[in-house]
């Protein structure tokens, strides 16, 4: 079936500082990939998509690259804030309709 | 415009007992979808309906069940409560939840079985 599988946190930087959360999936196919970003006391926000190979989606200044050699959807910021503390969820869509499968989450906190 | 609104936002049950969660998407979309999140975890895909039909479902016991109504609001109810269902119930709409379209997610209700 399908997986995601990210790094787990907490990952606690400081402002400024660049930020990486690895993401790879297991799936059939090409899926769509997804980051999505929760803050506290909140639901979950669409962060940013890529829906096929060597796709690139950014949001916010997060960047991540759709690799289908390497089954991977990392998360890069290069310069964090305060902020950007939230927990971010790697996601994949490989079926009809809207089913996602998520990761385990990666809680990041950015101190001042 | 509202976002996706649930009710209740907190909730305490206990073990053996019923619990009816409600969802009201964001006017105009027609879709509705019901996640788990275990304290943790990521969110688990329970149900999608579209138009009051059942349109997905994931790996959940028949203790697990859930309806739309004609306006579109959603109700997913769990019977026999038991510890393992502790955790925060998201609730996402989409205009027609077709494959790929964006989804609008809920601040979700907690629920704690004691």
């Amino acid at each position: 079936g399908n997986s995601v599988t990210q790094m787990e946190g907490p990952v606690t930087l400081s402002e400024e500082a660049f930020l990486t959360i690895n993401c790879t999936y297991t799936a059939t196919g090409y899926p769509s990939l997804f980051w999505y970003v929760q803050y506290p006391g909140e639901g979950l926000q669409l962060l940013l998509k890529a829906t096929k190979a060597d796709d690139k989606g950014s949001n916010k200044g997060f960047e991540a690259t759709y690799r289908k050699e390497t089954t991977s959807f990392h998360l890069e910021k290069g310069s964090v804030q305060v902020s950007d503390s939230a927990v971010y969820f790697c996601a994949l869509l490989k079926a009809a309709g809207n089913k996602l499968t998520f990761g385990g989450g990666t809680r990041v906190l950015v101190k001042p | 415009d509202a976002g996706v609104t649930q009710s209740p936002t907190h909730l305490i049950k206990t073990r053996g007992q019923q619990v009816t969660l409600r969802c009201s998407p964001i006017s105009g979309h027609k879709s509705v979808s019901w996640y788990q999140q275990v304290l943790g975890q990521g969110p688990q895909f329970i149900f999608q309906y579209y138009e009051k039909e059942e349109r997905g479902r994931g790996n959940f016991p028949d203790r697990f069940s859930a309806r739309q109504f004609p306006n579109y609001s959603s109700e997913l109810n769990v019977n026999a409560l038991l510890l393992g269902d502790s955790a925060l119930y998201l609730c996402a709409s989409s205009l027609t939840g077709d494959e790929g379209e964006k989804l609008f997610f809920g601040s979700g209700t907690q629920l704690s079985v004691l």
